[in-house]
């Protein structure tokens, strides 16, 4: 899993309650991404960020909030907005292509969060 | 939303033979990518291939693009009981140097 730490491992939430999903990488990538994946399925991108301080919505961001205010760290919050918040959780990390010239935008993930509702 | 859809959902093979799974795409790309995951566990980059090329090989595993098909082929040859993963293409999207991942093959190498 590389130079990217994810925390906890497995994370139970309550009804009701906000629960923050850690993200670390010491690869010196400039970009990093928040995915999730439902059993069987792919993954759906919720958040991105390319740069400290900036960061993007994806394709399933209601009910999840990021912050950058570090370039080696993602964290995730999934709030009580989020009514099916039970999956698996993936951090990445890429180079961005920008820096060095001409590299592949190749993710680099961690292990995974697995978070269930109690 | 999904760019690549892999086939077969589900492949189960004997130690030793081939496995080869495909990915269409819709639109586009300029390279493709496959990842490994291993069940519970995060996903691994495997192979990169760029838009002009139309084979790359890497080790036991060969990779084929069709552009003009839209789609993309992973072979892994003699596979092992350690290959059993879910394999998945990745495609560029969105101006951000964002991935779209497949829904995947699930490989399961039987001993």
């Amino acid at each position: 899993d590389g130079g990217i730490t994810q925390s906890p491992k497995y994370l139970f939430r309550k009804e009701g309650q906000n629960v923050t999903l850690s993200c670390e990488q010491n690869l010196n990538h400039d970009a990093m991404y928040w995915y999730r994946q439902d059993p069987g399925q792919g993954l759906r991108l919720i958040y991105y960020s390319q740069i400290v301080n900036d960061f993007q919505k994806g394709d399933i961001a209601e009910g999840y909030s990021v912050s950058r205010e570090k370039k080696e760290s993602f964290p995730l919050t999934v709030t009580s907005a989020q009514k099916n918040p039970t999956a698996f959780y993936l951090c990445a990390s890429s180079n961005s292509g920008r820096n060095p010239p001409g590299a592949k935008n190749i993710q680099y993930f961690g292990a995974g969060t697995r978070l269930s509702v109690l | 939303s999904q760019q690549g859809e892999e086939d077969p959902q589900a492949l189960s093979i004997q130690e030793g033979e081939n496995a080869t799974m495909n990915c269409s795409y819709k639109t586009s790309i300029n390279n493709l990518q496959w990842y490994r995951q291993n069940s519970g566990r995060g996903l691994v980059h495997l192979i990169l291939i760029r838009s002009n090329e139309r084979e790359k090989h890497s080790g036991r595993l060969r990779v084929t693009l069709d552009t003009s098909k839209k789609s993309s082929s992973l072979l892994i040859t003699a596979s092992r009981a350690a290959d059993t993963a879910s394999y998945f293409c990745a495609t560029p999207s969105g101006s951000a140097r964002q991935l779209t991942f497949g829904s995947g093959t699930q490989l399961t190498v039987l001993p």
